[in-house]
C-alpha cells in the first residue's frame, strides 16, 4: 500500500524559507515523478513542481526562481524548499505521486501525467 | 488566473447529472491526456479519471470523463449529496513545460 506522509513548519515569517519532506513508503521512488501542489486560502489548486529518483527536476514558472526541490534515495523521502517566503505563500502544501507516460486515444499518442497517491497536506501560514 | 478554465460552481439535484468543462488550448488538453480530481477540504484531492476516461481502482462508474480538442468533460450521474466537493481538471502543459490545474468547479447536490 502506497503511502505519502509529510512533515514541516506551519508558521513562517515573512522572508524564510519554507521546508517540507514528505515520506514514502510502499513503493521504491524510481519510475515515479515526486510532485508539490499547494492550495491558497480560497483558491485552487497550483502545481509547484516535480522531481525523478535521479534528481531531474521541473518547476513552475512563476515559481522557480525561490524553489528547490531534492530527493534523498537512501531515505525514500524528497524535500521542498520555498525561499524568500511572503504572505501569498500561505497555503496547504501536498506531496504527491506523479505518474508520466504515454497514452493512445483514438490511435493517437498523447502525454500522460496525473496524481494517483497524496499526503495529507501541510498548513503553512506566512506572517509579516 | 488559471490556465486550465473550468466554470467556478454548478448545482444539481439528487439523483440528477452533472457535468463539469475544462477549456485548454493545444498546448495542453488539446496535446496531452486530462485528469480530474475530487477535493474536499482537509482531505488530499482524490483522482477520478487519467487519460482522459479511465477509472482507477475503486473509482465507481458513475464518474467518466471524455474529451474533443482542447476541452474535457466530467460527467457525474445518480448524484449523491457525498459527492458535494470540489472538482478540478489537470493536465501537462507542453509550452510551459509543467503541470496545470483548472480553476475548480464547487458542486452542490441540493
Amino acid at each position: 500500500q502506497v503511502q505519502l506522509q509529510q512533515w514541516g513548519a506551519g508558521l513562517l515569517k515573512s522572508s524564510e524559507t519554507l521546508s517540507l519532506t514528505c515520506a514514502v513508503y510502499g513503493v521504491p521512488l524510481s519510475g515515479y515523478y515526486w510532485s508539490w501542489i499547494r492550495q491558497p486560502p480560497g483558491k485552487g489548486l497550483e502545481w509547484i513542481g516535480e522531481i525523478s529518483h535521479t534528481g531531474s527536476t521541473k518547476y513552475n514558472p512563476s515559481l522557480k526562481s525561490r524553489v528547490t526541490i531534492s530527493v534523498d534515495t537512501s531515505k525514500n523521502q524528497f524535500s521542498l524548499k520555498v525561499s524568500s517566503v511572503t504572505a501569498a505563500d500561505t497555503a496547504v502544501y501536498y506531496c504527491a505521486r506523479g505518474r508520466m507516460g504515454v497514452a493512445v486515444a483514438d490511435g493517437v499518442p498523447t502525454k500522460t501525467y496525473f496524481f494517483d497517491f497524496w499526503g495529507q497536506g501541510t498548513l503553512v501560514t506566512v506572517s509579516s | 488566473q488559471s490556465v486550465l478554465t473550468q466554470p467556478p460552481s454548478l448545482s444539481a439535484a439528487p439523483g440528477q447529472k452533472a457535468t463539469i468543462s475544462c477549456s485548454g488550448t493545444t498546448s495542453n488538453i488539446g496535446n496531452n491526456s486530462v485528469s480530474w480530481y475530487q477535493h474536499v477540504p482537509g482531505t488530499a484531492p482524490k483522482l477520478l479519471i487519467f487519460d482522459d476516461n479511465q477509472r482507477p481502482s475503486g473509482i465507481p462508474d458513475r464518474f467518466s470523463g471524455s474529451k474533443s480538442g482542447t476541452s474535457a468533460t466530467l460527467g457525474i450521474t445518480g448524484l449523491q449529496t457525498g459527492d458535494e466537493a470540489d472538482y478540478y481538471c489537470e493536465t501537462w502543459d507542453g509550452s510551459l513545460n509543467a503541470g496545470v490545474f483548472g480553476g475548480g468547479t464547487k458542486l452542490t447536490v441540493l
